[in-house]
């Protein structure tokens, strides 16, 4: 069964710090997606990453992935109070051809404190 | 807006009652995905259909079942409900090659 674990589940932080957000993942996958949630709203796509070294920036958010740890990292540069959100990472459920279920993690609760 | 539509926004029911949730996905997109998101269960994958077919199935209870339309919309039917089905019902879609799936507004459910 796939697992996919994130940490920290919950993260207060204050404007301008820097911070990474976890996400290891339990069997093979090469493929590796970042969403944003506000509460009560559906999921935003941030980052997909499809290979091994991946790495993508917007903004003060940067994503990477490492498929021979099975890791995957969420940076935030200089927060600011409109990344408050949770932050979730998901994973394939089965490899192959197409874009298949995801498997996501708990989620990441970040809130970012002036 | 990610151009996946779901209807309706809220629905009330009472236990044991059946709905019909429904979505259609992004212009071209042959591929649809239903999640639930709950407090207690997170985020969990239901089931897939590419272009009409069942592709993949995740933690679908057999008191849920899906199917896609030859106009590609798809829905999401849900009987003999319980007050733990009560949650957020989410429909994505993707378009091959892009992975890349796109999150509708959701249905919110609530079993009374």
């Amino acid at each position: 069964e796939l697992k996919v674990e994130q940490n920290p589940l919950f993260l207060s932080m204050q404007e301008g710090k820097n911070y990474t957000i976890y996400c290891n993942y339990s069997t093979t996958s090469d493929r590796l997606y970042w969403y944003r949630q506000d509460p009560g709203k559906s999921l935003e796509s941030l980052f997909v990453l499809l290979s091994n070294g991946a790495v993508k920036q917007e903004g003060r958010l940067m994503a990477s992935l490492d498929t021979k740890a099975r890791l995957s990292t969420l940076h935030i540069t200089a927060a600011v109070h409109d990344l408050s959100a949770t932050y979730f990472c998901a994973v394939d459920w089965l490899s192959g051809g197409g874009a298949d279920g995801l498997t996501f993690g708990k989620g990441t609760h970040l809130i970012i404190q002036p | 807006d990610s151009g996946v539509t779901q209807t309706p926004k809220h629905l009330i029911t009472a236990t044991g009652q059946r709905v019909t949730l429904r979505c259609s996905p992004r212009s071209g997109d042959l591929s649809v995905y239903w999640y639930q998101q709950s407090l207690d269960q997170g985020l969990q994958f239901l089931i897939q259909y590419y272009n009409g077919e069942e592709r993949a199935k995740g933690n679908i209870l057999e008191r849920f079942s899906a199917q896609q339309f030859p106009d590609l919309h798809s829905e999401l039917n849900l009987s003999s409900l319980e007050l733990g089905d009560s949650a957020l019902y989410f429909c994505a879609s993707s378009g091959t090659p892009d992975y890349e799936q796109y999150f509708g507004p959701g249905t919110r459910l609530t079993v009374t």
